[in-house]
């Protein structure tokens, strides 16, 4: 069975400091995996996804984020916060030929400034 | 813009009471879904339509009904609303064979 586990709920980072958030799933086939961004009152934004081939993946607005398939991780990652990114991240899971995506809880991102 | 529309894009409705969600896309997709989304649970699959004359169950589909009226339209409907069913629900949809899905902006439904 698939799922999806984000660690933290909230993260806080200053501005201009490295973003990390932790995504881990379990799947019994190849997964396709996903980052998602949704800011406030509004849907949800593609950032990036892994299918297949190269597992460092780059998304819009300067993340990315690696498959690691001996870990079973795909964190999302930016080198340096601006205040933009204050949003929530969902990294999200589908096996290939499934149709149903299954989600994280969500991390809520606040920048300091 | 093309993209998934849904509407309305507020309601507040009484206990009991029915209502029809829509949702509509322009990208000629062929698969379509619904999702609500709870704090702290993420979103959850409510139905999804594979291709136009389908539908079918997924996590969460108890209190809902669904009809894929065309190929662009996917509704949802609550025939008796409770307050469990308070949330934002979030109309998708995905080419087949694509692994991206398109997200409307959501419906955010309240149950009092």
């Amino acid at each position: 069975a698939q799922s999806v586990t984000q660690l933290g709920s909230h993260v806080s980072v200053s501005e201009g400091a490295l973003v990390l958030l932790r995504c881990n799933y379990s799947s019994s086939v190849p997964p396709y995996l996903f980052w998602y961004v949704q800011y406030p009152n509004q849907g949800l934004q593609l950032l990036l996804k892994y299918t297949t081939g190269a597992t460092l993946v780059k998304g819009i607005n300067g993340f990315e984020a690696e498959f690691k398939k001996s870990e079973t991780s795909f964190h999302l990652t930016k080198p340096s916060a601006h205040m933009s990114d204050a949003a929530e991240y969902f990294c999200a899971v589908r096996e290939g030929g499934a149709n149903n995506l299954f989600f994280g809880t969500g991390t809520r991102l606040t920048v300091i400034p | 813009n093309a993209g998934v529309t849904q509407t309305p894009k507020f309601q507040v409705l009484k206990t009991g009471q029915s209502m029809t969600l829509q949702c509509a896309q322009d990208m000629n997709h062929n698969s379509m879904y619904w999702y609500r989304q709870d704090p702290g649970m993420g979103l959850r699959l409510i139905y999804y339509s594979a291709s136009e004359g389908t539908t079918d169950k997924g996590e969460v589909p108890n209190g809902y009904n669904v009809s894929r009226l065309n190929k662009r339209e996917f509704s949802l409907r609550l025939e008796s609303a409770a307050p469990s069913q308070t949330s934002v629900y979030f109309c998708a949809s995905r080419p087949t064979g694509g692994y991206g899905y398109t997200f409307g902006s959501g419906t955010r439904l309240t149950v009092v």
